[in-house]
């Protein structure tokens, strides 16, 4: 069965700190990655995703993340956070016969002003 | 304005009464599929459906029940809830599963006494 971990639970940072939050995955097949944002009080909401092609994959907000196959990885990076980055993460993988998604147990990040 | 639709938002019930939470898409979308997120565990897919009248179990399906009677309409169903069900609830839509964006609502904040 697929799995997607999300290692840091909890991430603190100040502003103009950069910011790397890790995505791993378990699943044999191809996989398309995403990354989704939860805002305070808001839902969440898609940040980017990857299909295929150039691994480095640049979304909304400054955010971009790398898909490298070869450690079934694909993390999310910043390189400096604000005060408005302040939300939950959450990485999913599905597949490519359109019915599976499956999420990571999300990554709580508070930037502090 | 394309957008997923839940209602209640916020609901507080006791053990056993059964209760409905409605869920509705305006984008003409194939998949609809209910999760529940849970501190520190994610997003967890209860049920997913491809189509009227197609519906399949996600990975913690126990104790829910779904239809789907028209495309634009995915209520979830607890017949009798329990306090372990008391949790955050998303419902989602999309083209496809594992291949698109998906489109979340605002969430439905569960709680049993």
């Amino acid at each position: 069965a697929q799995s997607v971990s999300q290692h840091n639970h909890h991430v603190i940072l100040s502003e103009a700190a950069s910011l790397e939050l890790g995505c791993n995955y378990s699943y044999g097949g191809t996989v398309n990655l995403f990354w989704y944002v939860q805002y305070p009080g808001q839902h969440l909401q898609l940040l980017l995703k990857y299909f295929s092609g150039d691994p480095l994959v640049k979304g909304i907000k400054g955010f971009e993340a790398e898909f490298i196959k070869s450690k079934f990885s694909f993390n999310l990076r910043k390189p400096s956070v604000q005060w408005s980055d302040t939300a939950e993460y959450f990485c999913a993988v599905g597949n490519n016969a359109g019915n599976m998604l499956t999420f990571g147990g999300g990554t709580r990040l508070m930037v502090k002003p | 304005e394309a957008q997923v639709t839940q209602n209640p938002r916020y609901l507080i019930t006791v053990t056993g009464k059964k209760l409905t939470v409605t869920c509705s898409q305006n984008m003409n979308h194939e998949y609809m599929s209910w999760y529940r997120q849970d501190p520190g565990l994610g997003l967890r897919q209860i049920y997913y459906s491809m189509n009227v009248e197609v519906t399949d179990k996600g990975d913690v399906p126990e104790g829910y029940k779904v239809s789907r009677k028209e495309k634009r309409n995915f209520p979830l169903i607890l017949e009798s809830p329990s306090p372990n069900q008391t949790s955050l609830y998303f419902c989602a839509s999309s083209a496809r599963l594992g291949t698109d964006t998906q489109y979340f609502g605002p969430g439905t904040r569960l709680t049993v006494l």
